[in-house]
């Protein structure tokens, strides 16, 4: 597999703590988010996705929060685990016709001690 | 990974020479893209693909071209590659049909060095 040694902002936690992954994004046109996470070695994976008619959307230990007044998206991770440790990027798309790419923010790197 | 594969999955090359990486998927999915990752910057969008034989650039596309002679099959090509060429490459693949946008899902990646 593939990495990138990227110098990243890292979110440094517990395991069993709850972490929270910021993302400030600029284009107000943008309709629709998703969060990546990325292991060592490995292409990024799909977390969770939502659109901009919501606020707060829930999946298994994950919630994302979007605050559009502000342009803001965070991810919240619950009992956060050690298999939690990767790169974690949020990504927009923005209200274009069909171009449906998205725009990646740097990342931030969430390092679990056990 | 979603039936995406990249190849190849590592290639060390000189500086002038061209390059191509394949990707090829298995979801028969309208969407395909190739973006690079560098440290500090990301990923960054080079060209994506909405159909066989529509592509369109990227924030990144100087000194790459793209073709997609089939649905499964997207090709990237280093015309003339250089240092600054240097990179991971992922290549993606989406579904969505209208204005509905959906999530990306990658390959594994290929590492390129140009020397």
């Amino acid at each position: 597999g593939e990495s990138v040694g990227l110098h990243l902002p890292t979110l440094s936690v517990q395991e069993g703590d709850n972490s929270i992954i910021n993302c400030a994004y600029s284009n107000s046109a943008s309709d629709y988010f998703i969060w990546y996470k990325q292991e060592s070695g490995k292409g990024p994976q799909f977390i969770i996705d939502i659109r901009s008619n919501m606020d707060k959307r829930q999946g298994q230990r994950v919630t994302v929060l979007l605050n559009k007044t502000v342009k803001h998206l965070s991810l919240q991770i619950a009992a956060t685990q050690p298999g939690d440790s990767a790169v974690y990027f949020c990504a927009e798309a923005g209200m274009d016709t069909g171009r449906r790419a998205l725009t990646f923010g740097s990342g931030t790197r969430l390092q679990v001690q056990p | 990974d979603a039936g995406i594969t990249q190849s190849p999955r590592h290639k060390v090359t000189e500086t002038g020479t061209p390059v191509t990486l394949r990707c090829h998927q298995t979801e028969n999915h309208r969407y395909m893209y190739w973006y690079r990752q560098d440290p500090g910057h990301g990923l960054r969008l080079i060209h994506y693909s909405y159909g066989v034989k529509d592509t369109d650039k990227g924030e990144v596309s100087d000194g790459y071209s793209v073709s997609r002679s089939k649905t499964e099959d997207f090709l990237l090509t280093l015309e003339s590659a250089t240092s600054s060429q240097t990179s991971v490459y992922f290549c993606a693949i989406s579904a969505g049909t209208g204005n509905l946008r959906t999530e990306a899902f990658f390959g594994q990646g290929t590492r390129l060095t140009v020397v």
